[in-house]
């Protein structure tokens, strides 16, 4: 079956630094793309997502680009601060299977 | 404070057990869903329901069990027929009218076969 993978399972940045944190997909039929951020022993949080029609969107310290072309997916976290310290994981939409199909994972560690 | 509610946080089973896993939300959402996270892979969805009474099987449902007799209760059942049971159990719910953007998670339940 078609999966969402990351390229990176692990990253440290300085605090203070931009991260940016990629995602391979490979189902083209996909719709929508989201990621989410957890922290250890919790459930994932949302953070941003994105539209297959779009190629950027931008939040609060946070932006997620899309490229359909290569199908790829990457988020970047502007000034990073200690709690974005996290494991960050995209996770694709199919409209047609009506389900979420989850990446493995970043963990993002930020040093001070 | 809406929200989806796991228990127990931590939770031990001795092999050929049965356990089950509490998950509630107080968010009114028709549709809850149960995934399996083991280090290094994305979730994995075991089972799912879009309304009370009804369920279907994920990609992994061997060897789990699960009930939808309240809207707001979802528990799931992990068998002695699961071979590999330990991990992080992850609850979810969604309203109906929601997209796929409006999932909420617990703070899950870190089953650990002993």
């Amino acid at each position: 079956g078609e999966s969402v993978g990351l390229h990176l399972p692990t990253l440290s940045v300085q605090e203070g630094d931009n991260s940016i944190i990629n995602c391979a997909y490979s189902n083209s039929a996909s719709d929508y793309f989201i990621w989410y951020k957890q922290e250890s022993g919790k459930g994932p949080q949302f953070i941003i997502d994105i539209r297959s029609n779009m190629d950027k969107r931008q939040g609060q310290r946070v932006t997620v680009l899309l490229n359909k072309t290569v199908k790829h997916l990457s988020l970047q976290i502007a000034a990073t601060q200690p709690g974005d310290s996290a494991v960050y994981f995209c996770a694709e939409n199919n409209s047609s299977a009506r389900q979420l199909t989850f990446g493995s994972g970043t963990q993002l560690t930020v040093l001070p | 404070d809406g929200g989806i509610t796991q228990s127990p946080k931590y939770l031990f089973r001795k092999e050929g057990q049965n356990v089950t896993l509490s998950c509630e939300q107080n968010l009114n959402h028709d549709a809850m869903y149960w995934y399996r996270q083991d280090p290094g892979q994305g979730l994995r969805l075991i089972y799912y329901s879009q309304i009370v009474n009804d369920f279907q099987k994920g990609d992994i449902a061997e060897g789990y069990s699960v009930s939808r007799e309240k809207k707001e209760s979802f528990p799931l059942t992990v068998t002695s027929a699961q071979k590999n049971p330990t991990a992080f159990y992850l609850c979810a719910s969604k309203d109906r009218d929601r997209g796929p953007n409006g999932y909420t998670f617990g703070s899950g339940t870190r089953l650990t076969v002993v």
